[in-house]
């Protein structure tokens, strides 16, 4: 089984509807990490939480909500969904790297969204 | 400009053939460098990762850092089909936990 899912892992929604997206994993990771992937433009963080009271935001937060619901599962909502969130988007965790303090993120399937 | 800039690609090679894949990035406080491989449909692995500069060898796999000129590589030797995927550069400042800064990916494809 994955250590990292996301469902849905494809939707299709319009403009203006309210639509979360989930994250679970099961590699006892604290650090969990929302991104979107456009062409040409590469992986963006959109909000990232730290533990399960702790949530930050990342470069591109506008528009976006999220919830960590416990360690293992951390959701992104999109209160009022727009076209121009049409995206990849994907879960990723992490814990400190064996060595030295940086982090080796895990990367969830991806969830395909589209809105119209 | 981006923090780090990758060739979008595709790169496409036959078989057998040593492949680079770079990146240059902008910010020079980056000291921490990483390599994604993404395979269509899925989400990014990490393949490789070095710290500040010089190389880094991993059976078929070679990173390589050039600090002074802000420029990062990624050798493939013998290339294989199962090779085919995007690859992402990654890079973030030592002790910034939150923040990577991808590269757009260098889409490779391998022809038998």
């Amino acid at each position: 089984d994955a250590d990292v899912t996301q469902t849905p892992r494809n939707r299709i929604t319009k403009t203006g509807k309210r639509i979360m997206l989930e994250c679970s994993q099961t590699k006892g990771h604290d650090r969990m990490y929302w991104y979107r992937q456009d062409p040409g433009l590469g992986l963006r963080l959109i909000y990232y939480s730290f533990d399960v009271k702790d949530i930050n935001k990342g470069e591109i937060s506008d528009g976006y909500s999220v919830s960590r619901q416990a360690q293992a599962k951390f959701s992104l909502s999109l209160e009022s969904a727009i076209p121009n969130q049409t995206a990849l988007y994907f879960c990723a965790t992490s814990d400190l790297g064996q060595g030295f303090s940086q982090d080796t993120q895990y990367f969830g399937p991806g969830t395909r969204l589209t809105v119209l | 400009q981006k923090e780090v800039e990758q060739d979008p690609g595709p790169l496409s090679v036959p078989e057998g053939a040593i492949v680079s894949l770079n990146c240059t990035y902008s910010n020079s406080a980056f000291q921490y460098f990483m390599w994604y491989r993404q395979y269509s449909r899925k989400g990014p692995e990490l393949l490789m990762y070095t710290y500040s500069s010089g190389n880094k060898e991993d059976g078929r796999f070679t990173a390589q850092v050039d600090k002074s000129s802000k420029y990062i590589s990624l050798f493939i030797r013998d290339s294989q089909p199962s090779d085919s995927a995007t690859y992402l550069c990654a890079m973030s400042e030592i002790g910034n936990f939150n923040k990577f800064y991808f590269g757009s990916g260098t889409k490779l494809n391998v022809k038998p």
